[in-house]
Formats: structure tokens, C-alpha cells, sequence
């Protein structure tokens, strides 16, 4: 698939807030999804966005949809420790029978 | 049970061996998945299927050959690799290819190594 962008790499303090950026390719993508990867390990679902929404909310994490600039967000209040891993944004892609097309992965390291 | 299950963890293999990949999930999902992550990179969608037939194959090489024997098994069988096949290989499972939220879980991977 075409490429979605991401930044590869973000630094934040315990206790502050984490914002992962995302732009995506497919405008015809009726859902868009934010999935965690902890070292060695598969990918966990976090949160998904319906493209007709701008906003979703679940405890820690604030989803930001800006669906005429294809652009997505995850903001993660209070970013612990334990919420270092690479986040991938993901859209479902049409002709690949809505399967998911990964952005790039951004890591989040959380330090003390 | 909401796990997709994957073995084995670890393979190690050599360019002229036959291996397989298994995945399992008892869900009752009718789509299934194969990705390939390479270190560092996101993962890159290989194979769909839904109801146990192959829906799509994204231009794998024949090395690479799934199979789906029932609605919980996915297979991935492995022949003649070369060592830029080395990857992570995850499985996923959802509950049927749609429109809507296709919400696909992860199992934890195969790690194969080709010598």
C-alpha cells in the first residue's frame, strides 16, 4: 500500500502528555485505528475512529480525526512508563479487502 | 477465549528446509491474516482469507505458501527461503472482512531466522 506517514520517534516525560501524529492515504478509509507494539511482541489494539467523527475519547486517549487533511492523532494523558512502545496509526484499504495498511510506527519512550 | 494463538515463537531454518507456521484462533472469526514486520518497519499485509478461501495475496513469492485448512487454522508454509525472508511473522484474525470496523487482533509472532 501507499505509504502512511508518521513520525518515527518521541521522548516525553512521565506524568506529561504524549501526542503521535499520523497522515494518512486513503480518503475513501471509512475507519481509521491506532494499534501499540511492545518489544518482542504482537500488536495490541487500542482505538479506533469512525472518519465521519472528528474526536473519540477512552480514558487516557483522545483521538483527533482532520478528515479533509487526512491527518490523525493520539494524544495519551498522563504517559506512564509502561506506555513505551512503537504506535502505529493504521487505515483499512478497499481494494486489499479492508485490510489494515501500518504507518510507519512511532516509538515513544517514556522516562522517569 | 480472545487470543490468536501462534506457534512456534522462534523458528530457525536453512535455505533448502520445509517448515510451517501455525496459527489458531477460536474466536470465530471468518477472516484471517498474514503479516510479515521486518526490525523497524510497520508490517506488510502477505495474505487475506475469508471463509477459508484465499481472498488476497499481495504478490508473495511462491516460497511462501498459506493454506487455511478450517475457520479456526491458518498455516504458513515455508520453502527454499533465503535469508532476507528473516522477519517477524504475525497472524491476525477479525471477525469477517467489512465496511465497517474490521478490527483485526494480533497473535505475538513467529520470529524466523533463514541461515
Amino acid at each position: 500500500g501507499e505509504d502512511v506517514e508518521q513520525s518515527l520517534f518521541l521522548s516525553v516525560r512521565e506524568g506529561d502528555s504524549s501526542v503521535i501524529n499520523c497522515t494518512y492515504t486513503d480518503s475513501s478509509s471509512t475507519y481509521l485505528y491506532w494499534y501499540k507494539q511492545e518489544p518482542g511482541a504482537g500488536l495490541q489494539l487500542l482505538t479506533y475512529i469512525f472518519s465521519n467523527m472528528d474526536m473519540k475519547q477512552d480514558q487516557r486517549l483522545t483521538v483527533l480525526l482532520n478528515k479533509k487533511d487526512k491527518h490523525l492523532s493520539l494524544r495519551i494523558a498522563d504517559t506512564q512508563t509502561g506506555d513505551s512502545a512503537i504506535y502505529f496509526c493504521a487505515e483499512s484499504i478497499v481494494y486489499s479487502g479492508y485490510a489494515l495498511n501500518f504507518g510507519k510506527g512511532t516509538s515513544l519512550l517514556v522516562t522517569p | 477465549d480472545t487470543e490468536v494463538t501462534q506457534t512456534p515463537k522462534h523458528l530457525v531454518m536453512g535455505m533448502t528446509n520445509k517448515k510451517s507456521l501455525k496459527c489458531e484462533q477460536h474466536m470465530g472469526h471468518r477472516a484471517m491474516y498474514w503479516y510479515k514486520q521486518k526490525a523497524k518497519k510497520p508490517p506488510e499485509l502477505m495474505f487475506v482469507y475469508s471463509y477459508e478461501k484465499l481472498s488476497i495475496n499481495e504478490s508473495v513469492p511462491s516460497r511462501f505458501s498459506p493454506e487455511c485448512p478450517n475457520s479456526s487454522l491458518l498455516n504458513l508454509h515455508l520453502h527454499a527461503l533465503q535469508p532476507e525472508d528473516s522477519a517477524l511473522y504475525l497472524c491476525a484474525s477479525s471477525q469477517d472482512l467489512r465496511s465497517g470496523a474490521n478490527v483485526l487482533t494480533f497473535g505475538a509472532g513467529s520470529r524466523l531466522t533463514v541461515l
